[in-house]
């Protein structure tokens, strides 16, 4: 069964501070992983899309890294704010699943002052 | 910058009522999507639209749920007979190209069924 796992569940970290985020996929066979916010009873804003023939994207102090032999992709949030507090999802369009997004369960980020 | 928009942002229905939820996706885009997920689960994939027909749809979407794309802007998903578990957050999604496959999401529809 394809599945996406997060870990942390949970960070809290005071403001200033590097962070990694980590995501692991159950087949290495995917076609994308995007990563996602999502505020509190709000949608998904898409953060950052890496293909599957990519190692590495970068958006501002956000950098997201896969590694699809190993079934891993991490988001590293660096000098984090507290408006960087959110649920940030993880989720993987494994290949075969042309329209499907298997989504993890997602990191609830909350950076203090 | 463009947007998928979603109507109502919260809609609370009677048990066995039926209910229409609204998305308006990315003008050029070609491929849509509804999700959903339920208070405190992962969001899961309901089903996808392409070219006036659906493409794949979850075994969750059963023949309680239908889609449809009554012109050239609305994509809409109908849940008739609504139960106490059908409540959750509802969201449209849209893709452009076939080879990106980025999808970008609307805030959703929260439905309450009482």
């Amino acid at each position: 069964k394809q599945e996406v796992t997060q870990i942390p569940a949970a960070l809290s970290v005071p403001e200033g501070e590097n962070l990694v985020l980590n995501c692991s996929f159950t087949d290495s066979a995917i076609y994308n992983l995007q990563w996602f916010r999502q505020d509190p009873g709000k949608g998904l804003t898409s953060l950052l899309l890496i293909q599957s023939s990519q190692r590495e994207q970068t958006s501002g102090r956000l950098n997201a890294s896969l590694d699809k032999s190993s079934g891993r992709s991490t988001l590293y949030i660096a000098a984090s704010q507290p408006g960087d507090s959110a649920t940030y999802l993880c989720a993987v369009l494994f290949s075969g699943g042309y329209n499907k997004l298997i989504f993890g369960a997602g990191t609830r980020l909350a950076v203090h002052p | 910058e463009p947007e998928v928009t979603q109507t109502p942002s919260h809609q609370v229905t009677q048990m066995g009522q039926e209910v229409i939820l609204r998305c308006v996706p990315i003008s050029n885009h070609l491929y849509f999507y509804w999700y959903r997920q339920i208070l405190g689960q992962k969001v899961e994939f309901l089903v996808s639209f392409y070219n006036n027909e659906i493409s794949e749809k979850s075994e969750i979407f059963d023949d309680q749920f239908s889609v449809e794309r009554p012109d050239g802007s609305n994509f809409t998903l109908k849940i008739r007979s609504t139960k106490l578990e059908d409540s959750a957050m509802y969201f449209c999604a849209s893709s452009g190209g076939y080879s990106r496959r980025e999808l970008f999401f609307g805030e959703g529809s929260r439905l309450t069924v009482l």
